[in-house]
């Protein structure tokens, strides 16, 4: 079974542009998180989407948004880019219980998309 | 507000030491608890997962054990190997299965 994909790996934005990001979960995963993860903060949750609704939100400004489409995949754009900005931003998948056989809510990670903001 | 901690920060051992990760929670109403994985500029990698109901888990060399009530795991490492080398991650899922809250990790550096 494919992991949890994220494209692209690597960006560089300027200050004011915005981004979109993309993340494809496992097959049959209908549950997507998204984090964030720099030096200072470590990892810090941004939203979750299961089913093309938000299920929860974290404290982070309304610059960041994000969706999922009927095919569980998921997006999630930054506006007007600061700088703070530049960070791994990683996605997980996971099969909240039942959905499933053995279904633990056990979270997958991408491998991230590394975004530096200049 | 769900705070996790994990000590040590940093922990060097030499090779075939057996070692133990310490990870904190402030809130007991947790979904289930995962440790990860993080080599250097990658993603994570999921290790072992508890459940709420569960006290431990092992999968080879590794052990996690969960108490609840004192709001404690730990993560012990048998044998340790310089391929062990890595970022663990200590996370708790909220009761609601829709967030994982992190500690900041213990960097672990085995020596051969």
């Amino acid at each position: 079974k494919a992991g949890v994909t994220q494209t692209p790996r690597y960006l560089i934005k300027t200050r004011g542009q915005q981004v979109t990001l993309s993340c494809s979960p496992i097959s049959g995963h209908r549950s997507v998180s998204w984090y964030q993860q720099t030096p200072g903060q470590g990892l810090q949750f941004l939203f979750e989407y299961f089913s093309e609704t938000q299920r929860n939100k974290g404290n982070f400004p309304g610059r960041f948004s994000g969706r999922q489409f009927s095919n569980s995949r998921s997006e999630m754009n930054v506006s007007t880019l600061e700088l703070g900005d530049s960070a791994l931003y990683l996605c997980a998948s996971s099969s909240p219980p039942g959905q499933g056989i053995l279904s633990y809510n056990e979270q997958f990670f991408g491998p991230g998309t590394r975004l530096t903001v200049l | 507000k769900q705070e996790v901690t994990q000590i040590p920060a940093a922990l060097s051992v030499p090779e075939g030491e057996n070692l133990v990760l310490n990870c904190s929670f402030t809130d007991s109403a947790i979904y289930n608890l995962q440790w990860f994985r993080q080599d250097p500029g990658k993603g994570l990698t999921s290790l072992l997962l508890i459940q709420s109901s569960q006290r431990e888990q092992t999968s080879g060399r590794l052990n996690a054990s969960l108490d609840k009530s004192s709001g404690r795991s730990t993560l012990y490492i048998a044998a340790s190997q310089p391929g062990d080398s890595a970022t663990y991650l200590c996370a708790v899922l909220n009761q609601a299965g829709t967030a994982l809250i992190f500690g900041k990790g213990t960097t672990l550096s085995v020596s051969s």
